[in-house]
């Protein structure tokens, strides 16, 4: 089935220093990758679509020059946590839809834990 | 984002009995559901989806039901085992938005053996 493969899978850096996470689908394409926020015991939060080839699309309340997204190829989506701080500590997920799929189910990924100290 | 469901619930069943996790939505042109379950640490898993033209499916050992008069859907789980115990999620598709789908609160499921 779809894999959709995330890195690092726990990340901690000091505040004001950059983070990238990536999001790999491994056995299928992808042109469009989903980012999500997850606060502990909370539900996910959609940040941005990730367009390959084009700008992202970002949800309301998304700072895009503060989490940056680049989805530089069919397999690959990336996202920069610029500038941390600790309030950016969270579980971010990414996930994609293969295409061949026989449902509409997405795959996501086993998210990273960014702890900003 | 759009809103579906409210605060954080959690359930507790006795191994063997049957699971029911409910979600209200709040969009009516939403017209795709999906339902995720995830394990701690983890990223969501598909369980099972419904279209807004139906109101019932099954899959294994799960059924969702899908109230659009009331905006509502739920998840049922027969026979509910130790390996459930996880947060579910539903998450929902807004007609001609896109792909994108936005999660409801959740529901926390605990099987007591």
């Amino acid at each position: 089935g779809a894999v959709v493969s995330q890195h690092p899978s726990w990340v901690i850096c000091k505040s004001g220093t950059s983070v990238k996470i990536e999001c790999r689908s491994l056995d299928f394409q992808a042109t469009t990758m989903f980012w999500y926020r997850q606060f502990p015991k909370q539900s996910l939060m959609l940040m941005a679509t990730s367009n390959e080839g084009s700008k992202a699309t970002y949800e309301q309340g998304v700072e895009k020059d503060k989490f940056l997204i680049n989805h530089a190829s069919l397999t690959l989506s990336t996202l920069t946590v610029t500038s941390a701080h600790p309030e950016d500590s969270s579980f971010y997920i990414c996930s994609a839809r293969d295409p061949q799929s026989l449902n509409y189910g997405y795959t996501f990924g086993s998210g990273t834990r960014l702890t900003v100290v | 984002g759009e809103s579906v469901g409210l605060h954080l619930p959690t359930l507790s069943v006795q191994e063997g009995d049957n699971s029911i996790i409910n979600c209200a939505y709040s969009n009516s042109a939403s017209d795709y559901f999906i339902w995720y379950k995830q394990e701690s640490g983890k990223g969501p898993q598909f369980i099972i989806d419904i279209r807004s033209n139906m109101d019932k499916r099954q899959g294994q050992r799960v059924t969702v039901l899908l109230n659009k008069t009331v905006k509502h859907l739920s998840l049922q789980i027969a026979a509910t085992q130790p390996g459930d115990s996880a947060v579910y999620f539903c998450a929902e598709n807004i007609k001609n938005t896109g792909n994108q789908f936005y999660f409801g609160t959740g529901t926390s499921l605990t099987v007591i053996p």
